[in-house]
């Protein structure tokens, strides 16, 4: 599986825009890129996924260079809600649908403030 | 329904009780998960289910022992745990891989 890294820590205020990137140097030709986010004492939850160029949903834009190496996580007009932890994942897709193995870094947290 | 749910939401136990964690989804997920995560760590995989087969074991020791009675259901058979067992245990199911829906999970404290 490959190894992701991402920055500990983010701050930002209320009504900014967020990128979060990720580096994956080791992604293997048939992975996906998937983030999700997590609040206190809650279970992850998806948020986006994709392979390559650029995935857009009503939450976030995840932007994929050509060359696979990192990502960027981007969240438009963060809020105070939006403070959570934000993990990177790498790993084939799995769409045989007989469960596949999600290996966590260390994620990001974002603090969004007034 | 389209949500995870797991039982208890907390538990207390003591070293030498035996306890079970539950867990339930009705979205059609062939594949079922558990997780353990310690205070600001992520998430680390346990077991893996497919079709209601183990797929993944993850090392875990035996006093974990996971048990998928039918598609819907997962369970967690605790016994014998020690006190840094204690955490955050989170169920989760998939109809892909890598889009996986989480429980709220059970906060499980050994003493």
């Amino acid at each position: 599986l490959a190894k992701t890294t991402q920055p500990i820590s983010m701050d930002s205020y209320e009504g900014q825009e967020v990128n979060i990137t990720c580096s994956h140097n080791n992604i293997a030709t048939n992975d996906y890129i998937t983030w999700y986010q997590q609040f206190p004492s809650q279970g992850p939850r998806f948020i986006i996924q994709g392979y390559k160029t650029k995935v857009t949903n009503e939450v976030a834009s995840l932007f994929i260079p050509a060359d696979r190496k990192s990502s960027t996580l981007s969240l438009p007009r963060v809020s105070l809600s939006d403070t959570a932890v934000y993990y990177c994942l790498v790993g084939d897709r799995g769409l045989t649908g007989g469960g596949n193995k999600l290996t966590f870094g260390t994620g990001t947290q974002l603090k969004v403030e007034l | 329904d389209t949500e995870v749910t797991q039982t208890p939401k907390h538990l207390v136990m003591g070293m030498t009780n035996k306890k079970s964690l539950k867990c339930e989804q009705h979205m059609g997920h062939r594949a079922m998960y558990w997780y353990k995560q310690k205070a600001k760590k992520p998430p680390e995989l346990m077991f893996v289910y497919s079709y209601e087969k183990l797929s993944i074991n993850e090392s875990v020791p035996s006093r974990f022992s996971p048990e998928c009675p039918n598609s819907s259901l997962l369970n967690l058979h605790l016994h014998a745990l020690q006190p840094e067992d204690s955490a955050l245990y989170l169920c989760a199911s998939s109809p892909r891989g890598n889009e996986q829906f989480f429980g709220p999970g059970t906060r499980l404290t050994v003493l």
